[in-house]
């Protein structure tokens, strides 16, 4: 089944505390890209990758890294986390075809909480 | 500025009925337009693609119809049945390749038995 598969679901941290979100998928695409989504904001792109090894900055980048070693994975990376950082984030994969099949896949996402 | 609006109130309707969900934006020229259902706490799932050259998509009882002159689209459910009832997203694309996407802030639909 075409998936990806984020990690944690749920992750409560304190305020300066390193920490990483996994993301895989299993379909071979080679865009992926991160997420949050905010009570009246939406949903706001944070990084975004087109290949292994290239990375770029969505809407929101500041206190967030990434890195894509290998295509399957993705994660997300809070070096010092803070407050204004608790979200719900998700990763995506993308896909544009000639059939139906196109567009974002999301992971179920990751409800972080900084305190 | 760029800028993408969904009705943000909530829209209430009866079970067999079709529902309308608008989708206004300024700003843009994407090449393409998606939608999107997103359901409480869960990620955003998917639904239709159009391009700038198509008027109207359909799939199963899904619509979409795009019209770039009024800068508009609209989602059609019909024959809506309470399973439909969701927060229904549209996104557009600023680069033209149709990955580097803008969301609106969604419209929440309940449907009534």
């Amino acid at each position: 089944e075409a998936q990806v598969t984020q990690n944690p679901r749920y992750l409560i941290t304190v305020t300066g505390k390193k920490l990483t979100v996994t993301c895989s998928q299993n379909m071979n695409h080679e865009y992926m890209s991160w997420y949050r989504q905010d009570p009246g904001l939406g949903l706001r792109q944070i990084y975004y990758s087109m290949n292994v090894e290239a990375t770029d900055k969505g809407d929101v980048p500041e206190g967030y890294k990434v890195s894509r070693k290998e295509k399957r994975n993705f994660p997300l990376i809070l070096e010092s986390p803070s407050p204004n950082q608790t979200s719900l984030y998700f990763c995506a994969t993308f896909y544009l075809g000639t059939k139906s099949k196109s567009g974002y896949t999301f992971g179920s996402g990751t409800r972080l909480t900084v305190v | 500025s760029q800028k993408i609006e969904q009705n943000s109130e909530a829209l209430n309707i009866q079970e067999g009925k079709t529902a309308t969900l608008t989708c206004n934006y300024t700003n843009y020229s994407p090449a393409y337009l998606q939608w999107y259902r997103q359901d409480p706490g869960r990620g955003p799932v998917f639904l239709l693609l159009i391009r700038e050259n198509e008027k109207e998509k359909r799939k199963e009882r899904l619509k979409v119809t795009f019209d770039t002159t009024l800068k508009q689209s609209l989602f059609h459910i019909t024959a809506s049945q309470p399973a439909d009832s969701a927060t229904y997203l549209c996104a557009l694309d600023h680069n033209n390749a149709g990955n580097m996407l803008t969301f609106g802030g969604g419209t929440r639909l309940m449907v009534k038995p």
